[in-house]
């Protein structure tokens, strides 16, 4: 079963901030995001392991729960560039075997 | 960061035909790579794990016969769609993982198929 993430889609303004939530409903080992622009690869962004591990990637920031078998991308001050969907990936398990399941997506868009 | 290149990045074909698409890590090695399929304005779902020299490994309901992954070498990985019919349109993306120095998954470009 897929991650759910949350919201589904978002609309901000240049300036602003979001939070997009990803949800699993079994235990993990590491969370992955990735953003995607119309026609385009995913771009990796960044990749936590650890639960309650927190990352930063310029004004692009993540956390991720264990526990809760959640993650959070926290993107403040929005760019132009910043619109696309957004995915995370999720593993249970490491290894070389092991595989990413990716969640239901948040479409972002910014606008002037 | 690592690079992934697809070939073609979009092919239009009549039903019943097959399509080859070619997935290669250009400046690294990849004895693993993985094949996904998006549907428009959904997520990606992973079709099959793509392991170099052996059988690939595929995910429930993905019809091995109907597309088969072949992983010759560990730059190079084919994924064709055999006697592609409509349905099998979609965006096909591939992409190979790395461990060192950060563990990511790079992801080709995709490929953009339209069965008529």
């Amino acid at each position: 079963q897929q991650p759910v993430q949350s919201p589904q889609a978002v609309i901000l303004r240049e300036g602003e901030d979001a939070v997009i939530n990803c949800s699993s409903s079994k235990a993990l080992y590491s969370v992955h995001w990735y953003r995607q622009k119309h026609g385009e690869a995913p771009v990796f962004l960044m990749i936590l392991l650890k639960g309650g591990e927190q990352k930063g990637h310029e004004k692009i920031s993540a956390s991720f729960n264990e526990k809760k078998q959640q993650s959070s991308l926290y993107l403040t001050a929005s760019q132009l560039s910043y619109s696309g969907t957004y995915f995370c990936g999720t593993e249970t398990q490491p290894g070389t075997a092991s595989k990413l399941t990716f969640g239901t997506g948040t479409r972002l868009q910014v606008t002037l | 960061g690592a690079v992934v290149s697809q070939h073609p990045s979009r092919v239009i074909c009549k039903s019943g035909t097959s399509v080859k698409i070619e997935c290669r890590s250009l400046d690294f090695q990849a004895t693993t790579m993985f094949w996904y399929r998006q549907f428009p304005k959904q997520s990606l779902m992973l079709m099959a794990t793509s392991n170099e020299g052996s059988k690939a490994t595929y995910e429930q309901g993905v019809e091995k016969d109907k597309f088969l992954i072949n992983h010759a070498s560990l730059t190079l990985s084919t994924l064709t769609v055999t006697s592609a019919h409509p349905e099998d349109s979609s965006f096909y993306i591939c992409s190979a993982r790395v461990r060192v120095p950060t563990d990511t998954q790079y992801f080709g470009p995709g490929t953009r198929l339209t069965v008529l």
